[in-house]
């Protein structure tokens, strides 16, 4: 069964450093995610990206945030300085329907941000 | 309001027990509805989606009332390995057409041997 695939499934860094968390999505996919799941807490819809572009995003997705599909086959979430609270399961999704029939997500990055 | 709502749990029940879980959406115009499980620190795998005319998978019915904004989901004959959150999630169409998920909190079930 494909799968989304994300790297590296754990990470930890310091309070204002960059991160990249890199997925790769199902091969024939068009709709790709990212959301967000702080521990003890409901998982939360950060941005839709589609047709190489960002489709929407939510409030959580301020301007240190930021989406790429650099080369047709990773999408990327860059986070250019992170606070503690961005500590959470990043989950990648990928889609080849929009939402109408649910997603497929990624295994997670878990980031600790110390 | 919230979104998504549905009852925490925990929700304890013994082998072979049958449990129904419910949750509520806010938006009317919500497209389409799920119930997705997830394990500790595991991702939100999709369990099934939900239609109006109800629909069964094994020992998993999901039901839809549009009129209620009301969605459930019963389990038969609980097995130990059915023990997860449950999560209710929402097609919510934006301002785009590639919608997004709305979830949950989540319904908590323990089945005890």
């Amino acid at each position: 069964e494909p799968e989304v695939t994300q790297t590296p499934s754990h990470q930890v860094t310091q309070m204002g450093q960059e991160v990249i968390l890199r997925c790769v999505p199902i091969s024939n996919h068009l709709y790709f995610y990212w959301y967000r799941q702080i521990l003890g807490q409901k998982v939360e819809f950060l941005v839709s990206f589609y047709n190489n572009e960002i489709s929407e995003k939510s409030e959580i997705f301020d301007d240190q945030f930021s989406v790429e599909r650099p080369d047709g086959s990773n999408f990327t979430l860059k986070i250019r300085s992170t606070k503690l609270e961005d500590s959470a399961m990043y989950f990648c999704a990928s889609s080849d329907t929009g939402a109408l029939y649910g997603y497929t997500f990624g295994s997670g990055t878990r980031l600790t941000v110390v | 309001r919230k979104e998504v709502e549905q009852d925490p749990g925990p929700f304890n029940v013994p082998e072979g027990a049958t449990v129904a879980f419910n949750c509520t959406y806010s938006n009317s115009a919500s497209q389409s509805f799920f119930w997705y499980r997830q394990d500790c620190r595991k991702e939100p795998k999709l369990l099934m989606s939900v239609y109006s005319s109800g629909n069964e998978d094994g020992r998993f019915t999901a039901q839809l009332n549009r009129a209620s904004q009301y969605i459930s989901l019963l389990i038969r004959d609980s097995k130990l390995s059915d023990s997860a959150t449950y999560l209710c999630v929402v097609n919510m169409r934006g301002s785009s057409n590639t919608g997004k998920l709305i979830f949950g909190q989540g319904t908590t079930l323990q089945v005890k041997p």
